[in-house]
């Protein structure tokens, strides 16, 4: 079964540009959670989707957002971007099940964004 | 929310001996506690994870305690070899029922040949 993949696996931007980033799941997961990783403040809850609604939301502004498709793939977007969004973005995928909170989940490469 | 806290953030072992990573958590409606290893430029991979029915769970040369009266769980990796070296990271979830992991701080570990 192929993995979780990104798309792109590299970005730069400049500030108050916007960036689209797509996530593939597992081939029959239906859960898909984005995280942001930094050296500053490691690895943080953005967002979850299932069955193309989000389910669950970090403490991050507005600014981000997401959306999944009826294939469960996955898009994040951030709009007016700032130099702090310099991260690398991970997706991970789950099945999707009536229990959530236990399930494991399976990460993508990560999009590395560079905001200049 | 949950706060996941990590130690050491450093480790340094010889080849051969053992590794012990410990976390703690803050909120005793966690129960599912997964670990990841990070190898410089590549994705969190799941090494070992433990659900909260469970105080101990072991694969091959990784385990996993959990004590839920002390809120704290520990990695444990036997037998070192330099291909262990990298970040590993624990996490916490929460039975409220969503799909969210927080995140220890880190502990990159190296394996000295």
């Amino acid at each position: 079964k192929a993995g979780v993949t990104q798309t792109p696996r590299y970005l730069i931007k400049t500030r108050g540009q916007q960036v689209t980033l797509s996530c593939s799941p597992i081939s029959g997961h239906r859960s898909v959670s984005w995280y942001q990783q930094t050296p500053g403040q490691g690895l943080q809850f953005l967002f979850e989707y299932f069955s193309e609604t989000q389910r669950n939301k970090g403490n991050f502004p507005g600014r981000f957002s997401g959306r999944q498709f009826s294939n469960s793939r996955s898009e994040m977007n951030v709009s007016t971007l700032e130099l702090g969004d310099s991260a690398l973005y991970l997706c991970a995928s789950s099945f999707g099940t009536s229990l959530p909170h236990q399930e494991t989940q399976y990460f993508g490469p990560g999009t590395r964004l560079l905001v200049l | 929310g949950e706060n996941v806290e990590q130690h050491p953030s450093t480790l340094s072992v010889q080849e051969g001996d053992s590794a012990v990573i410990k976390c703690t958590y803050s909120d005793s409606a966690s129960n599912y506690f997964p670990w990841y290893k990070q190898e410089l430029g590549k994705r969190p991979q799941l090494i070992i994870d433990i659900r909260s029915n469970v105080g101990e769970k072991k694969d091959q040369r990784i385990a996993v305690t959990l004590n839920k009266t002390a809120k704290h769980f520990s990695l444990h990796i036997t037998e070192t070899q330099p291909e262990d070296s990298a970040v590993y990271f624990c996490a916490a979830s929460m039975s409220t029922g969503a799909n969210n992991l927080f995140f220890g701080t880190g502990t990159r570990l190296t394996v000295i040949p």
